[in-house]
């Protein structure tokens, strides 16, 4: 009963380093999104996809970049990494946009 | 935009007594409502939701939430909290495309 599955659980990097968090759901959703987590800030979008080939940005899209190849798989590429991208970094899935998005379990990412 | 607006970050409430997490959104358009519990160092989980028909909605653990459209409110409560209610809590709106979160209110359960 995967669900949606991030990798990596844990990641540091260093300023300037580039990465890409993998995210995957089992359940054949078409839409899916990233979320970054912050202390008091809630859960602010980056970007979402309504379905394979379509993207779009959310709340807090820049130094980041995202792809939709499958209806499985939404990466999320950090394209040079700043400290402000210090955060705990949710994918998330949904049947549709508007319904209920199910969540994978978190990727802790540490930039210094 | 959207906004949710949750008004308590911190609320702690001993163990059989009664509690309440408000929320408040903003939407010229009709929404659906969610809200969504997260344990320490895990994802969010939902918790429950308003997406029409009876304006007040129950979870499986005791919660209830009822959507009150002339307010733009929902907000939680449970009559009687127990220690493994201790989490945060945030609730959410669903307008389009995008999902719109709260910051978030920690509850905490005190014996």
């Amino acid at each position: 009963n995967a669900g949606v599955t991030q990798t990596p659980k844990f990641q540091v990097l260093k300023t300037g380093q580039s990465m890409t968090l993998q995210c995957a759901q089992d359940m054949n959703h078409e839409y899916m999104s990233w979320y970054r987590q912050d202390p008091g800030m809630g859960l602010r979008l980056i970007h979402y996809s309504v379905g394979a080939g379509i993207t779009d940005q959310g709340e807090v899209p820049n130094g980041y970049n995202v792809s939709r190849s499958t209806t499985e798989d939404f990466p999320l590429r950090l394209l040079s990494a700043a400290p402000s991208q210090t955060s705990v970094y949710f994918c998330a899935s949904s049947p549709y946009s508007g319904n209920t998005i199910y969540f994978g379990e978190g990727s802790w990412l540490t930039v210094v | 935009a959207q906004s949710v607006t949750q008004l308590d970050s911190q609320v702690p409430v001993f163990e059989e007594a009664p509690v309440e997490l408000r929320c408040n959104y903003s939407s010229s358009v009709s929404v659906y409502l969610f809200w969504y519990v997260q344990y320490p160092n895990q994802g969010l989980q939902l918790l429950l939701k308003y997406l029409s028909g009876s304006t007040l909605v129950e979870s499986i653990n005791g919660f209830e939430a009822e959507f009150n459209k002339s307010q733009t409110s929902f907000h939680l409560r449970k009559p009687s909290v127990h220690i493994s209610d201790t989490a945060e809590y945030f609730c959410a709106v669903s307008a389009g495309n995008q999902f719109y979160f709260g910051t978030g209110t920690s509850l905490t359960v005190i014996p």
